[in-house]
Order: structure tokens, then sequence, then C-alpha cells
């Protein structure tokens, strides 16, 4: 296993169209956080998932923002509608129910131009 | 108030000297995570702790569970310790710090 892997690691698109991010979690993984950071900032909590059940979502995820993970292995978010303000950092983590420890993937910048 | 806060934001040395990074939570935990992001962003997890301090090369990490603070310490730093260090704290999620930017110059 190769630890948690986000596809692509970059992104730029123009504004107004729709991405979508991929997160890999390590595989015997039950939950799965998504994250947003922006220029200077620490991460900021969107959303996570405990196998395919989506247990929180944050005010900052908007209608334009939606996760899913379907078979509670792999995760998408994706952004609609794209805005320059959604440009950041989307950071995925993975960890075990009940465990402490995280691992955290590379990362997506998004750049909206 | 945030849950979890880091001090000081930002940090600048000169090549050599210690380093303290701290961070102050609020809530309940099972671990708390010490990160490395360099620019380009890739996180490292550098650090888990539940209690006491654990020591890998020049880094030093403590928590103190019942102030709910936690100690990041760098000796001898050098300007490859360039980085956003950020403190993570797991309680039924994973919460982050703001960061603390350090500038090592030779």
């Amino acid at each position: 296993d190769t630890g948690v892997s986000q596809d692509p690691r970059h992104k730029i698109t123009k504004r107004g169209q729709n991405v979508t991010f991929r997160c890999d979690p390590i595989s015997e993984h039950n939950r799965l956080y998504w994250y947003r950071q922006t220029l200077g900032q620490g991460p900021e909590f969107l959303t996570y998932f405990q196998n395919e059940a989506q247990l929180e979502k944050s005010r900052l995820l908007s209608d334009r923002f939606s996760a899913e993970r379907p078979k509670g292995s792999f995760s998408t978010l994706e952004i609609q509608r794209t805005e320059q303000g959604d440009s950041a950092m989307y950071l995925c983590a993975s960890s075990l129910r009940g465990w402490p420890e995280a691992f955290f993937g590379q990362g997506t910048r998004l750049t909206v131009v | 108030k945030n849950e979890v806060e880091q001090s000081p934001q930002n940090l600048t040395a000169q090549e050599g000297e210690f380093i303290t990074i701290n961070c102050s939570y609020s809530v309940g935990i099972s671990a708390l995570h010490w990160l490395q992001q360099h620019p380009g962003g890739g996180i490292v997890s550098l650090f888990m702790l539940s209690s006491g301090k654990k020591k890998h090369g020049r880094l030093i990490a403590t928590i103190n569970i019942q102030e709910k603070h936690s100690s990041l310490h760098i000796t001898a730093s050098h300007p490859r310790d360039s980085a956003v260090y950020i403190c993570a704290v797991r309680a039924d999620k994973l919460i982050f710090g703001t960061g603390t930017r350090l500038q090592v110059f030779p």
C-alpha cells in the first residue's frame, strides 16, 4: 500500500467549469476526510466519511460542493460552477475508526482562472 | 476561538538556533499530530503523540494532556527546516491549527 493518493495533483480550470478530485485512502481505513487549505492558512475541515456514510459536512461545503464515497473505498469531491475563491489546496486524509493515527495525501491544488 | 491554536504564526531564525512551536487545544483528543508542509503543499507527518515525548533526529515533540498543550522543538535548526509546521488533533475528526511558518536563514 502506497499510502493516501490524490488525483490530480494540480488542476487549472476556467471559472464556471466543474471539477472532480479523487482520493484513494489506505485500503483498510474506514474514515476518509476532505480539507481545504488556502494560502497562508491551516487546513479547514470540509467533510468526512465512515465507510460510505457521510457523517459530517462543514458549512464551508456549499451547494456547489458534493462529496461521495460510494463503495466505502475511494472518494470524489466535485465542485460545480467553480469560482475564483475555490482556488485552494484540497487535502484528503484517512484513518481507522478508533485508531488515532491518520495519514495524509499530497493534495490537489486547484487554480480557478 | 479556534479549537486548536498555534503560536507563533511566523518565526524566523538563524541557522543553529533552537526553535519552539506551541500548540494548545480545547477539545478532548485521542492523539495529536505534528505535520510539516513544504512549498508545493505535500504534508508529511512528523509525530503522532498521545502522551509524553517523542524524538526523531533534531526534532522533539512533547504533549501535556492535562494542560492540553504540545510543543515541537527543533534543535540546531537548518535552512532546510524552513516549512510550515501544523498541529492537528484527533477528536471525533481531525482538527488542524493554522500553522506556523518557519524560515531559517544561513
